[in-house]
């Protein structure tokens, strides 16, 4: 079975701490992307990757930083933690769209995070 | 830019009857579209995929269409269950940039 595992289900920082969530995927996939989900906002893209070291801004960067040292690992970082950054983070992964391969975008089961 | 819009927010309907989630999009120039489904306070797991050259996917009680030209996708579920009862999201994948976009969802009750 394909696994896309997000380090923590449940997180709670205090402002103004730095915070780490962590995804590992288990497909080989180029493709990791990292989402925020909140009531009657839907998912939101914070930060994508195509490939190691690469990194794109989705459309709600600020306050968020990302890292891909490994293919299989993409981390979102939250310098300076606010409470507007409450809120449940998604990662997910894909192949690309010229692979020949399963093309299915696969979610991790989610971090909720609190920020006291 | 890409928006997505899903009606109805919220559907309640009784076990056993048949029902229809609607998608619409703006730009038909997408790679693919995805249905998700996701239960309160989980990641969303992968339904149906139909790729930009196809019309529907079928999955067990589940079909999904595919309408580029009128911008709409439909994801029919015949005879609902209790087990059905989620939100259901409709993604669609940017043809250039492998980007989904994704709408708001239609959160699904079924009552035994």
């Amino acid at each position: 079975d394909v696994k896309v595992t997000q380090s923590s289900r449940y997180l709670v920082k205090r402002t103004g701490e730095k915070v780490f969530l962590e995804c590992v995927q288990d497909m080989d996939h180029e493709n990791m992307f990292w989402y925020r989900q909140d009531p009657g906002l839907g998912l939101r893209l914070i930060y994508f990757s195509y490939d190691v070291k690469m990194k794109e801004k989705g459309d709600i960067p600020e306050g968020y930083s990302v890292s891909r040292e490994k293919k299989e690992r993409f981390s979102l970082i939250l310098e300076s933690a606010s409470t507007n950054q409450t809120s449940m983070y998604l990662c997910a992964s894909s192949s690309p769209t010229d692979s020949a391969t399963n093309e299915k975008l696969f979610f991790g089961s989610g971090t909720q995070l609190s920020v006291l | 830019k890409q928006e997505v819009t899903q009606i109805p927010a919220a559907l309640s309907v009784p076990e056993g009857e048949n029902l229809v989630l609607n998608c619409s999009f703006t730009d038909s120039a997408i790679y693919n579209l995805q249905w998700f489904r996701q239960d309160p306070g989980k990641g969303l797991t992968s339904l149906l995929l139909i790729q930009s050259s196809q019309r529907e996917q079928t999955s067990g009680r589940l079909n999904a269409s595919l309408d580029k030209s009128s911008g709409r996708s439909t994801l029919y579920i015949a005879a609902s269950q209790p087990g059905d009862s989620a939100t259901y999201l409709c993604a669609m994948r940017d043809a250039n940039a492998g980007k989904s976009t994704f709408g708001d969802g239609t959160t699904l009750t079924v009552k035994p």
